[in-house]
């Protein structure tokens, strides 16, 4: 199973800081033959579903802010929120669909400092 | 609009069988792409469990799959899970969801609102 770890585990930014989160998987999820990272961003706010940000790595889903953003490759993977807003507080969950099983890290804590 | 929502018992005795449905509205299940199924514990997070094309093809996670079985029936654009021996372990909160295209190896981009079952004598 590729193990997916994410960092930190929590983390509290004032309104309108940057927030980071990192991603790492056990084995790398770049698809050589068509250059792209199996790799999901999801947010879950309290008492909902999660909700996808961002698949491929870096596409944001449709009608999600701009001020959500990823990057990375291969086996590290970054989850950037620019300027937070009170409704971003949620667990923030990557996940591995490059192979069986589908696997998600762990989730890390956004809160407001 | 894709819309999915899970039914059925929120309490299961141990050693007997889960068994869940996905009502799907808005998209066609016969249209293709992947339907699955996750749960999600306070222990292990959020857990793959199966995921099923409308024609029948499966796949599983191999940690669950000598218990599980994931069908579909197309007539009633709903897709189920069934999961037998059910301990404790297993109460959690079962999500169905939808893969974003065809295949198997996309994102899961849509979500159900979850059903809480729990295993208790």
């Amino acid at each position: 199973d590729i193990v997916m770890t994410q960092s930190p585990d929590s983390l509290a930014v004032s309104l309108g800081e940057r927030a980071t989160i990192n991603c790492k998987s056990s084995q790398s999820l770049l698809y050589t033959s068509n250059n792209k990272n199996y790799l999901a961003w999801y947010q879950q706010r309290p008492g909902q579903s999660p909700k996808v940000l961002i698949y491929w790595a870096s596409t944001r889903e449709s009608g999600v802010p701009d001020r959500f953003s990823a990057s990375g490759s291969g086996t590290d993977f970054t989850l950037t929120i620019s300027s937070l807003q009170t409704e971003d507080v949620a667990i923030y969950y990557c996940q591995q669909y490059y192979s069986i099983p589908l696997t998600f890290g762990g989730g890390t804590t956004v809160e407001i400092k | 609009q894709v819309q999915l929502q899970e039914s059925g018992p929120g309490l299961v005795k141990p050693s007997e069988t889960l068994s869940l449905t996905c009502a799907v509205s808005g998209f066609s299940i016969s249209s293709g792409h992947y339907w699955g199924w996750i749960r999600q514990t306070p222990g292990k997070g959020l857990e793959w469990i199966a995921s099923i094309f409308y024609s029948g093809n499966t796949y599983y996670n191999p940690s669950l799959e000598s218990r599980v079985t994931i069908s579909v029936d197309t007539s009633k654009n709903q897709f189920s899970l069934k999961m037998g021996s059910v301990t404790a372990a297993d109460t959690a909160i079962y999500y169905c969801a939808k893969h974003r295209d065809t295949g198997f190896d996309y994102d899961l981009a849509y979500w159900g609102q979850g059903t809480l079952v729990t295993v208790s004598p």
